[in-house]
């Protein structure tokens, strides 16, 4: 069946601009997972949905950071006002339950470079 | 905190050598290891997992054995080939939802 899928593959952007990143999870995964990798900071958390609600959002680094998902599906990753920092590569991922046994499936990234 | 030590890389072997790639983590209760492998222009993809003390996960060769007296996660592959040349990730879930990861290590298998 289909994997996690994101879009755009690629997105390059100004500074100061917002960039809106979209992850569509495994269908009848209720669980899904934004990560970043970058090469300052590895792959580190962002922000975890159960459905449509965010039980943690931890790990978003500011305020500019901002997250939904909605019917309990696609789910998008907004940057406000992008800073060179941010330039990484967004990750998302889902599994069909918030198991911390499971596996999560990863889609193949979102490539930010702000320039 | 939770955290994921990996060695550093890379690892250069030759085809056929012995693969290890250490991992020691620090967590809280008792979390679940897991080592994912990211393939060169490719996502990232779950290799193997053990999910209590003792467990050894295995998977296309790769074994790794969970030791709750050392903490540590090793990767072990008795011969490597050139196809499994790729970074290598440890990681733990301690039931918060959340992978956390170690910083990678990049394997170089040449013929």
């Amino acid at each position: 069946g289909a994997g996690v899928s994101q879009s755009p593959s690629n997105k390059v952007t100004e500074k100061g601009k917002d960039v809106e990143l979209r992850c569509d999870p495994i269908s009848g995964h209720t669980a899904l997972y934004w990560y970043r990798q970058s090469l300052g900071q590895g792959l580190e958390f962002l922000i975890y949905f159960q459905g449509n609600s965010a039980p943690d959002k931890s790990g978003l680094p500011s305020d500019r950071f901002s997250a939904e998902r909605t019917g309990g599906s696609v789910s998008t990753l907004t940057i406000q006002r992008t800073q060179q920092e941010d330039s990484a590569v967004y990750l998302c991922a889902s599994s069909p339950q918030p198991n911390p046994m499971d596996e999560q499936f990863f889609g193949p990234g979102t490539r930010l470079t702000v320039l | 905190g939770n955290s994921v030590t990996q060695m550093e890389g890379p690892v250069t072997l030759s085809e056929e050598a012995f693969l290890t790639i250490n991992c020691t983590y620090t967590a809280t209760g008792y979390p679940s290891l897991f080592w994912y492998v990211q393939y060169p222009g490719e996502g990232l993809q779950l290799l193997l997992k053990a999910t209590k003390a003792d467990d050894k996960g295995s998977n296309k060769g790769f074994e790794a054995t969970y030791r709750k007296e050392t903490t540590s996660f090793h990767l072990e592959k008795g011969s490597v080939q050139v196809s499994d040349s790729a970074v290598y990730f440890c990681a733990l879930n301690t039931g918060f939802q959340k992978l956390v990861f170690g910083t990678g290590t990049r394997l170089l298998v040449s013929p």
